[in-house]
């Protein structure tokens, strides 16, 4: 049973340029988070896709948007990007409408560092 | 607005000792509470979760309690191992929609 995946596993970009981060969601999942982890910092929310559509958003600028595919994987876009922009960005996925869908699981990352 | 705290920041303990981590949170109206392992640079497993209408959940040496009317959870590790050694993060889920709330973590250092 394949679990959560994220490419690429690095990153290095420089300032005022756009990145892509890839998430395949685990097996039998339909949703599809994205966190941003900060350096000695818990994950912080960025956004919630369900059915191609984002569901939910938490506070990060127009700079990060998002896509879901067909088949639930997902991609996460910054553009402009900034030294702030600089971290480990993580991907979960989980089941809509069970007793289990609050269950997250996670994919390794994606460490991005902007120079 | 849901803040989730997690005291301490760090501990050290020697091998085989019994050992409580703190999570707490201001808003009782949680759905869920789950916590996750981290090692160092790589992405969270998750070990336990407690759903709103239960007390705790155990899976072998770990042993997860949750008070809702306090904003409190305890991870409770039994006769800890240097491979125990990790950044453990307790996260809030206010609401049946996944998002999750975290805290800081405390990164735990089990000695041989």
């Amino acid at each position: 049973d394949a679990g959560v995946t994220q490419s690429p596993t690095h990153l290095i970009k420089t300032r005022g340029q756009q990145v892509t981060l890839r998430c395949s969601p685990k097996s039998g999942h339909d949703t599809v988070s994205w966190y941003q982890q900060a350096l000695g910092q818990g994950p912080q929310f960025i956004f919630q896709y369900y059915e191609e559509e984002e569901r939910q958003r938490g506070n990060f600028p127009d700079r990060f948007s998002g896509h879901q595919f067909p088949n639930y994987s997902s991609e996460l876009n910054v553009n402009a990007l900034l030294l702030g922009d600089s971290a480990l960005y993580l991907c979960a996925s989980s089941l809509y409408g069970t007793d289990t869908y609050n269950e997250q699981f996670f994919g390794p990352g994606t460490r991005l560092t902007v120079l | 607005k849901q803040e989730v705290t997690q005291i301490p920041a760090a501990l050290s303990v020697p091998e085989g000792e019994n050992l409580v981590l703190n999570c707490s949170f201001t808003d009782s109206a949680i759905y869920n509470l789950q916590w996750f392992r981290q090692d160092p640079g790589k992405g969270l497993t998750s070990l336990l979760l407690i759903q709103s209408s239960q007390r705790e959940q155990t899976s072998g040496r770990l042993n997860a309690s949750l008070d809702k009317s306090s904003g409190r959870s305890t991870l409770y590790i039994a006769a800890s191992q240097p491979g125990d050694s990790a950044t453990y993060l307790c996260a809030v889920g206010s609401s049946n929609t996944g998002k999750l709330i975290f805290g800081q973590g405390t990164t735990l250092q089990v000695k041989p």
